[in-house]
Parts: structure tokens; sequence; C-alpha cells
């Protein structure tokens, strides 16, 4: 069974440009769940989405937006990006919240 | 607001030694807790999820504990190797919200 896929792997993308960062969650995974890491503020939950519906977001500006197809699949975009939202985001996927998360490997964004 | 730590930030042992890493989290209302392991550039590898009504969780060398009236669990490795070398992070949901993560140890096994 494939597990979480995340793309691009990396990106470089400079200050005032907009992103967008893709995830194919577990086949039959409903759940999917977004997160920056880095290293001053650790893991950092973004948002959660369950069959195409936003569960929870996260204390982020709303520069930050994601969602969730009908397929499962996920995306989230960054606008006007900053200096500061260089960091390696994370997705997650699963059947629910009595299930354990799976991660994929992330994108590292870096913006100069 | 639900606060998890995770001490100490880093540990370094000798291999074969068993071995206790700690969470602890401010709510004890809380719907699960995981484990999980990071290594150096990758995502999260999942180790073990224990459930609120649960008190612990084993997988082959790993068992994990909880209390959640004290707001703590820990996780036990035994016979550690230098395979077992990276960084473990304790992740709460509290109850029907997102997952809260702590900064994580850094484990490091010598040979």
């Amino acid at each position: 069974k494939a597990g979480v896929t995340q793309t691009p792997r990396y990106l470089i993308k400079t200050r005032g440009q907009q992103v967008t960062l893709s995830c194919s969650p577990i086949s039959g995974h409903r759940s999917v769940s977004w997160y920056q890491q880095t290293p001053g503020q650790g893991l950092q939950f973004l948002f959660e989405y369950f069959s195409e519906t936003q569960r929870n977001k996260g204390n982020f500006p709303g520069r930050f937006s994601g969602r969730q197809f009908s397929n499962s699949r996920s995306e989230m975009n960054v606008s006007t990006l900053e200096l500061g939202d260089s960091a390696l985001y994370l997705c997650a996927s699963s059947l629910g919240w009595d299930s354990p998360l799976h991660f994929g490997n992330g994108t590292r964004l870096t913006v100069t | 607001k639900q606060e998890v730590t995770q001490i100490p930030a880093a540990l370094s042992v000798p291999e074969g030694e068993n071995l206790v890493l700690n969470c602890s989290f401010t709510d004890s209302a809380i719907y699960n807790l995981q484990w999980f392991r990071q290594d150096p550039g990758k995502g999260l590898t999942s180790l073990l999820l224990i459930q609120s009504s649960q008190r612990e969780q084993t997988s082959g060398r790993l068992n994990a504990s909880l209390d959640k009236s004290s707001g703590r669990s820990t996780l036990y490795i035994a016979a550690s190797q230098p395979g077992d070398s990276a960084t473990y992070l304790c992740a709460v949901r509290p109850n029907n919200n997102d997952m809260r993560f702590g900064a994580g140890t850094r484990l490091t096994v010598k040979p």
C-alpha cells in the first residue's frame, strides 16, 4: 500500500510569490491534515480536512489556505510568501481521529 | 490551551541500554496520544497510538504508557540500537481538536 505522497519535495520561491503544495493520502484515508515544521516553533498544526470539509484550522494568517478534493487528495496554498514561511510542510492522513496519523516526507519550502 | 512538553531534549546512550522518554501534557481531556520518530529531513513515522481509555501499548522493543490523570506518557525502548537514533515526538489529540506536538527528544545511540 502506497504511503502519503507529497509533491514537490523541494521548492524555492521569492517573497511575494504564491505556492501550492500537494498531498495524496493513503488509499481509503479520508482525513488529511497539514503541519508546518520549523527549528524554532517545532510542529504546528495548519488545518485538517475530512471528506472535503475543513474540520479544524490552526492559528495561521489567512494567507494559508487549503482544500480537499473528492478523491481525498489535498492541496495547501500560501499566498504573498514571506521569509518566515520557509519551513518543512508536512501532510498526514488517517482513517479518522481514533486512528494513527501517517505522514509524508514533506515539502521543503525556501523563501528568498 | 493544551501544551506538550518532552524531557529531555536530547539523550545519548550506549548501545544495548534500556531507556525512557518522557512526555507531559497540561490538559487531561485528550482523545488519544501518539508517539512518532523522525529521521533527519524526513516525515514522521508512527510508532504507537494510545487511546484515552488505554494504559499502554507495545510494539516489539517499544512500550508506551499513558497516565491521563497526571498528564504523562512514557516511551520505553528496550535494548537500544544505533538504528534507533532519531528524534522522538509525542502528540496529543485534545477532544474534538487538532494534534498538539511536543518539541521532541533527540536520541543518539552510540555503537
